[in-house]
């Protein structure tokens, strides 16, 4: 059975610093994993997916995300937070030869000014 | 590109009334869309997966005769909440495939409907 796992309910950066939001998952086979974030009272936006090659993943407003096989993890990182990023974040998996997504509980992310 | 819409945004309605929600994709073809439902602060629950010709796939637990989901063309896709209670008070989102429905499409999501029941 697929499952993700987002272990932080919260998270708190300033501004300007690195910013992590961590994502774990399980899956029988080959994984294609998404990111998405959804602000208050919206539908949730892509951010980027991974589904082969490289194991970092750029995506969009400056979001960069790494795979890693071994600790089947793919974290969603941002070198420097900004303010206006502040909102919920989930990870998703979608296992070879399916299109059910599975979405991780949610990440609420608080960027201070 | 990608663009999905939904109508209405928000709806209030009176206990066991019925209500439609709509779902487009505006700028490309959706033979799969898909039906969520997410409470406060908690994750998105896949109610049904939408079918363009065909009858909806229903998650364990959702009830197809409360929840009538039609895909009569490419681009649209209806979920009707008949014989509301307060209950089915929630945020329904949808969401379509851009590709052809393989595991590796990108999900592109509408703006959600709050619903809310009197």
């Amino acid at each position: 059975a697929q499952s993700v796992a987002q272990p932080e309910d919260q998270v708190n950066v300033a501004e300007g610093n690195p910013l992590t939001v961590k994502c774990t998952y399980s899956v029988s086979g080959n994984p294609y994993l998404f990111w998405y974030v959804q602000y208050p009272n919206r539908g949730l936006q892509f951010l980027l997916k991974y589904i082969t090659g490289d194991n970092l993943v750029k995506g969009s407003y400056g979001f960069e995300a790494e795979f890693n096989k071994s600790q089947t993890s793919f974290h969603l990182k941002k070198p420097s937070a900004l303010v206006s990023d502040s909102a919920l974040y989930f990870c998703a998996v979608r296992g070879t030869g399916g299109f059910k997504t599975i979405f991780g509980a949610g990440t609420r992310l608080f960027v201070k000014a | 590109g990608a663009v999905v819409s939904q109508h209405p945004s928000w709806v209030i309605c009176k206990s066991g009334t019925s209500v439609k929600i709509e779902c487009r994709s505006l700028d490309f073809q959706a033979t799969t869309m898909f039906w969520y439902r997410q409470f406060p602060k908690q994750s998105l629950m896949l109610m049904a997966t939408s079918n363009e010709g065909s009858k909806a796939t229903y998650e364990q637990g959702v009830e197809k005769d409360k929840f009538l989901i039609n895909h009569a063309s490419l681009t649209l896709s209806t979920l009707t909440v008949t014989s509301a209670h307060p209950e089915d008070s929630s945020f329904y989102i949808c969401s379509a495939n851009l590709g052809r429905a393989a595991s590796t499409d990108t999900q592109y999501f509408g703006p959600g409907t709050r619903l809310t029941v009197l």
